[in-house]
Formats: C-alpha cells, sequence, structure tokens
C-alpha cells in the first residue's frame, strides 16, 4: 500500500536555527502533500497544503516566511522551520493523498521537533 | 465550512467491555469521513472510511462505523475492547479536494 515517510523522527535545535523536515512519498507519486501541526493533547492543525511545482498553500495565521515548504518532486516535500523558536515545538505530520478525488490519504510517522 | 464534533476528550472503558466514540460532522452534502488512530508520538492510522453505499462500515482491529445522515453522525464502534486499543482516535472530513478536517480528538483508556 502506499507509504509516506517522514524524517527525522525527532530533532533537538537551538534557537535561532533552521530545521528541515521531509516528507517522501516510497511508493506512488504525491501531486499534493499537506503539513500538520499538533500540539500536546490536541487535535492536527492544517498548516499548509504543498503542490508539486508551484507554491504552496498556506492556512491563516500561518507564517510563511517562517515554514518554508518545497515541493520540488512528485515524491519528496521539505517543511522547514526557519529561526526556530521554543514556541515552535510542536509534533508535525505530513500527509499525502494516494490517487485522485478520494481514494484517502496516508500519514508520515511524524517528527517531534524540541527547541531549547 | 465544514467541522468535526468529537463530544468525548477522553473515555475509559474495561478491557472486553463494548466501545462507541461518537462524531458529528457538520456540511451541506455528504462529506467522505474518516476515523484515525494515533498512538504516542506516532502519526496516524486509518481505520476505516465512508465514502458512499452501505453506511455500516468495517474498519481493521475489529473496529467499525455506522454513518447516520439524519444525526449527522458517524460514530465508531468496537464490541470488544482490547489494552492495545488505548490511543487517541480522531475523527476526520473532507470533501472533493479539500484537505481533512479534523475532530479534537478522543482519548481512550482501557482499564483490566
Amino acid at each position: 500500500g502506499a507509504v509516506v515517510s517522514q524524517h527525522p523522527s525527532w530533532v533537538i535545535c537551538k534557537s535561532g536555527t533552521s530545521v528541515k523536515i521531509e516528507c517522501r512519498s516510497l511508493d506512488f507519486q504525491a501531486t499534493t502533500m499537506f503539513w500538520y501541526r499538533q500540539f500536546p493533547k490536541q487535535s492536527l492543525m492544517l498548516m499548509a497544503t504543498s503542490n508539486e511545482g508551484s507554491k504552496a498553500t498556506y492556512e491563516q495565521g500561518v507564517e510563511k516566511d517562517k515554514f518554508l515548504i518545497n515541493h520540488a518532486s512528485l515524491t519528496l516535500s521539505t517543511l522547514t522551520v526557519t529561526s526556530a523558536h521554543p514556541e515552535d515545538s510542536s509534533f508535525y505530520i505530513c500527509s499525502a493523498r494516494t490517487g485522485t478525488g478520494i481514494l484517502g490519504y496516508t500519514f508520515g510517522s511524524g517528527t517531534r521537533l524540541t527547541v531549547v | 465550512a465544514q467541522s468535526v464534533t468529537q463530544p468525548d476528550i477522553h473515555i475509559t472503558v474495561s478491557e472486553g467491555a463494548s466501545l462507541e466514540l461518537r462524531c458529528n460532522y457538520s456540511y451541506g452534502a455528504t462529506p467522505y469521513l474518516f476515523w484515525y488512530v494515533q498512538s504516542p508520538g506516532q502519526g496516524l492510522q486509518l481505520l476505516l472510511k465512508y465514502f458512499s453505499g452501505d453506511t455500516l462500515v468495517q474498519g481493521i482491529k475489529g473496529f467499525e462505523a455506522e454513518f447516520k445522515r439524519s444525526q449527522s453522525s458517524f460514530n465508531l464502534r468496537k464490541p470488544s475492547v482490547h489494552w492495545s486499543d488505548a490511543a487517541e482516535y480522531f475523527c476526520a472530513v473532507h470533501s472533493g479536494n479539500t484537505p481533512l478536517v479534523f475532530g479534537k480528538g478522543t482519548r481512550l483508556s482501557v482499564i483490566a
């Protein structure tokens, strides 16, 4: 079945540095990927929709310059948290639409980011 | 705008007991409905989904859900809960090309 690999699983970084999270579709092409953020014991909040070969679409309230999304190929989308601060610490999850229309979504295993 | 409500933040059941997790949605047309499970520190695993047809949907791990249009509900059920079912459960909805919208989740605890 469709598998999405997300890397790294966890990362600790210092304030002010940047962190890149990768999301790869292993056995299918994903023209559209989604990035979610999840605070402890809360639901997933959509941050942005990543479209291959075009600019990402960000949800209201998400800083485009802080959360850089690149979707340069049909199998890879990256989220870069720039100039990270402790309040950026969270669980980030990517998702890819499998097939077209309503055939479903597959999620990565998530990345736990801790900014110290 | 479409929305998903999971009224129960936390539910505790005894192992072997039956389970029902509630989910209500708000949308003008019939949405596409999903239930996901998340173990601590992990990603999401799809339990089941409803697009059309039979309103009773069977999923993995012995779960099922019933779509009730009149009640705008898509409740998740399991006749006999196992300790390994303890996790966070999310109901989600989308339509067309929109991204998934998630409920706030229900945390399931299982006691011996």
